[in-house]
């Protein structure tokens, strides 16, 4: 079966410390893999995606996610965090040959001041 | 937030009521998707339509139906729900079905059924 994985429920981190947020996954064939990003009462944000290339991968507000085949993981991670990066991470994955998506279950993340 | 719109943001609906949901987008995208998010876990996957013909029914059940008049509106007509379809309801959109296109979302309806 196909999934997403997002092992942490909650990461929590200082302001202005690096953060990474955890994601493997498990799909057949090439992966197509995408993060998403939902602050409180709105949609999902897109935030940045791999779809081939180079396994670092740049996106939104200093966004980035590596790629790392051998792991099956695309974590992804931030030099540097602000307090306003605190909200709800979606890591996601094509399935099929079509564009559905397949979730983690999210992870949110808490950047104290 | 204007690319894709949703109303009503909040509904509050009986088991014997009929509702429908609204999503919009101005994005000029062929792909439309509604999920439903429920607490704590992953977002599910309901229905997709491309060029206005549903392509994906994630077995739904029928007091769900969804209609795509146009490929800018669609609507999720509800009927005799359960307490347990609570939910957060999101429509998104993308350019078409291809694989390598980001979703872009709206702002959900939150839905609860008394």
């Amino acid at each position: 079966a196909q999934s997403v994985a997002q092992p942490e429920d909650q990461v929590n981190v200082a302001e202005g410390n690096p953060l990474t947020v955890k994601c493997t996954y498990s799909v057949s064939g090439n992966p197509y893999l995408f993060w998403y990003v939902q602050y409180p009462n709105r949609g999902l944000q897109f935030l940045l995606k791999y779809i081939t290339g180079d396994n670092l991968v740049k996106g939104s507000y200093g966004f980035e996610a590596e790629f790392n085949k051998s792991q099956t993981s695309f974590h992804l991670k931030k030099p540097s965090a602000l307090v306003s990066d605190s909200a709800l991470y979606f890591c996601a994955a094509v399935s099929g040959g079509y564009n559905k998506l397949i979730f983690g279950a999210g992870t949110r993340l808490a950047v104290h001041p | 937030e204007t690319g894709v719109t949703q109303t009503p943001r909040h509904l509050v609906m009986g088991m014997t009521n009929k509702k429908s949901l609204k999503c919009e987008q101005h994005l000029g995208h062929n792909a439309m998707y509604w999920y439903k998010q429920s607490a704590k876990k992953p977002l599910e996957l309901m229905f997709v339509y491309s060029l206005e013909e549903r392509v994906e029914n994630n077995s739904v059940p029928s007091r769900f139906s969804p209609e795509c008049p146009n490929s800018s509106h669609l609507f999720l007509h509800l009927h005799t729900l359960q307490p347990e379809d609570s939910a957060l309801y999101l429509c998104a959109s993308s350019q078409d079905q291809g694989v390598n296109n980001e979703q872009f979302f709206g702002p959900g309806t939150r839905l609860t059924v008394l």
